[in-house]
């Protein structure tokens, strides 16, 4: 079946670090991936995504690749401000169809000042 | 433009007993998810209405969960009767359909004791 692997967390950085939150995917095909942020208190919000294979999303100095070979979509950011803390989500769906998610299980964020 | 509005926000039940959700998804949108999110998850989808049509309730335990979307816009979701194991945070979103995305409203959280 189709599913998503996310590192596991929390993760805690100090403010203007570099953030890595890896992602791979199981899918049979070749699906559109999704990484969504969700802050204290909200609901999840879409950060990027990218439909196809090299194509790179990108979004509030958050950016991801789509790796066909690898199966991977990690997630990237230069520098993290402490209103970036918050759990990510890497996601998949399949347009046409369903277009149901498929969700990993989060990351927690955490960036200290 | 309003966003996908869910009420209540909290509810604590006792198990057996019944509960109701409500969503109000974005003006126009004709495709409305139900996901469950159990703590230290990701949200996993329980059903999928294309207007008043379900698409996809493969994951949705009919023995005690039913939904319904009268007239295609506005849908209720209700378990009866409540397990233990139930307690999560229910999260409605609504798109329109392809790649576009989808919308999160900011979920109920159900705690059954």
């Amino acid at each position: 079946g189709n599913s998503v692997t996310q590192m596991e967390g929390p993760v805690t950085l100090s403010e203007e670090a570099f953030l890595t939150i890896n992602c791979t995917y199981t899918a049979t095909g070749y699906p559109s991936l999704f990484w969504y942020v969700q802050y204290p208190g909200e609901g999840l919000q879409l950060l990027l995504k990218a439909t196809k294979a090299d194509d790179k999303g990108s979004n509030k100095g958050f950016e991801a690749t789509y790796r066909k070979e690898t199966t991977s979509f990690h997630l990237e950011k230069g520098s993290v401000q402490v209103s970036d803390s918050a759990v990510y989500f890497c996601a998949l769906s399949f347009q046409g169809g369903s277009e149901k998610l498929v969700f990993g299980k989060g990351t927690k964020l955490t960036v200290n000042p | 433009e309003a966003g996908v509005a869910q009420s209540p926000r909290y509810k604590i039940i006792e198990k057996r007993q019944s509960v109701a959700f409500w969503c109000n998804p974005i003006s126009g949108h004709a495709t409305l998810y139900w996901y469950q999110q159990i703590l230290g998850q990701g949200p996993k989808l329980l059903i999928q209405f294309q207007n008043n049509g379900v698409v996809d309730d493969s994951q949705l335990p009919k023995d005690r969960f039913s939904a319904e979307r009268l007239k295609g816009v506005d849908s209720t979701l209700k378990i009866q009767p409540a397990k233990l194991e139930d307690s999560a945070v229910y999260l409605c979103a609504s798109s329109l359909g392809g790649m576009l995305g989808q919308f999160f409203g900011p979920g109920t959280r159900l705690t059954v004791l």
